[in-house]
């Protein structure tokens, strides 16, 4: 079975300092897992995505994610956040045909 | 590359309504469309693959939702007898045709009032 929790459902940091969002996973399969981002109203943006290439994945504006088979983890972080990194946060995990997604971490920048 | 469009981005209806997903710079075998509440996750409610009948999730109704994939780039949903309780954020996804990834990308949604 295939499933994706999120450890904190809102995150707050200061503009400037580092950002951790944690993800934990299971899965049955060899999984591909993803970040997106949604910011209001709108739809979800590919942040990055593990496929067993490299544990550590580069994602764009910064993000970066690490794969740890054993902690079944996959946190996603950036070295210094900015104000329109503000908005939700998805982790999920591919099996077979569908998405299984994170219940999202709000992150709130303050500035 | 990979923008998945949908149209409208809002709209508030009566009694029925059609929302596109289009796939601009791809073909996509496969859709999804998801809907979501106000501070929740997505939930998936069917797939649709081009050329064949969607498959919807358990409790998802099939003849309220109506799902049509015409072509490679071009998902529809219709939501018939719509009630206020439908009311709500749609979002389809579109993942590539061929490519052997299994990468979604998804649209901007579509805010959903029934009256």
């Amino acid at each position: 079975a295939q499933s994706v929790t999120q450890l904190d459902s809102h995150v707050s940091v200061s503009e400037g300092t580092p950002v951790l969002l944690r993800c934990n996973y299971s899965s049955s399969y060899s999984p591909s897992l993803f970040w997106y981002v949604q910011h209001p109203n709108k739809g979800l943006q590919l942040l990055l995505k593990y496929t067993s290439a490299a544990t550590l994945v580069k994602g764009i504006n910064g993000f970066e994610a690490e794969f740890k088979k054993s902690e079944t983890s996959f946190h996603l972080t950036k070295p210094s956040a900015h104000m329109s990194d503000a908005a939700e946060y998805f982790c999920v995990v591919s099996a077979g045909n569908q998405f299984y997604f994170g219940t999202g971490t709000s992150l709130t920048v303050i500035p | 590359g990979a923008v998945v469009s949908q149209h409208p981005s809002w709209v508030i209806c009566k009694s029925s309504v059609k929302i596109e997903c289009r796939s601009l710079d791809f073909q996509a075998t496969t859709m999804f469309w998801y809907r979501q509440f106000p501070k929740q996750s997505l939930m998936l409610m069917a797939t649709s693959n081009e050329g064949s009948k969607a498959t919807y999730e358990q409790g998802v109704e099939k003849d309220k939702f109506l799902i049509n994939h015409a072509s490679l780039t071009l998902s529809t949903l219709t939501v018939t007898s719509a009630h206020p309780e439908d009311s709500s954020f749609y979002i389809c996804s579109a993942r590539a045709s061929g490519s052997g990834t299994d990468t979604q990308y998804f649209g901007p949604g579509t805010r959903l009032t029934v009256l």
